[in-house]
């Protein structure tokens, strides 16, 4: 079935530092692949999204790209700053209708 | 125009007891979703609606839990008798075929359930 794993958290960071959070997935055919992020005591909001291979999705310093050959759409920030600390969700959607979401990962970014 | 609304906020709820959450999707999308994030876990699906119809029901626990969205507007998530497994945040979404597809799922943020 259709599955995505993230790296497990929580990852903390000096401000400025470079981020990567790996997310890799498991699918037929080909999905549309989502970075949602949720900021303490706010719902989920949509980073970035890559709706085919090779595309890269990029929004507020962040980006990702869709890798079909290694089944990976991992999201990396040259300079994270404190702002950025929240709870970063990797998702893959299917033609099916629902989101199927990564457990998560928590960044930490410190001053 | 607003976003996606959830009420409430947080509930604290006995064992036992019957809650009911309420989503308000935008105005105009025909999708609607149910999600839900258990203990730091992943976000899993549980239900879709297009309108008023249930399109994908298989997310759904038990029969515990029960969906409606009359009239295709908002919808409510019954939780009854809620269990000690039921805690933890249930997200709603919305999306509309014309404003980004309907992969292009908009969030409101969160109902907190906390049953003891």
């Amino acid at each position: 079935g259709n599955s995505v794993t993230q790296m497990e958290g929580p990852v903390t960071l000096s401000e400025e530092a470079f981020l990567t959070i790996n997310c890799t997935y498991t699918a037929t055919g080909y999905p549309s692949l989502f970075w949602y992020v949720q900021y303490p005591g706010e719902g989920l909001q949509l980073l970035l999204k890559a709706t085919k291979a090779d595309d890269k999705g990029s929004n507020k310093g962040f980006e990702a790209t869709y890798r079909k050959e290694t089944t990976s759409f991992h999201l990396e920030k040259g300079s994270v700053q404190v702002s950025d600390s929240a709870v970063y969700f990797c998702a893959l959607w299917r033609n099916t209708g629902k989101l199927i979401f990564g457990q998560g990962t928590t960044l930490q970014v410190k001053p | 125009e607003a976003g996606v609304t959830q009420f409430p906020s947080h509930s604290v709820i006995e064992k036992g007891q019957t809650v009911t959450l309420r989503c308000d999707p935008i105005s105009g999308h025909d999708n609607l979703y149910w999600y839900r994030r258990v203990m730091g876990k992943e976000i899993k699906f549980l239900l879709h609606f297009v309108k008023e119809s249930k399109q994908d029901e298989s997310g759904m626990p038990n029969n515990r839990f029960l969906a409606e969205r009359t009239g295709g507007t908002y919808s409510t998530l019954k939780v009854q008798p809620a269990e000690l497994e039921d805690s933890g945040v249930y997200f709603c979404a919305s999306s509309s075929i014309l404003a980004g597809g309907p992969h292009e799922q908009f969030f409101g943020p969160g109902t907190r359930l906390t049953v003891l």
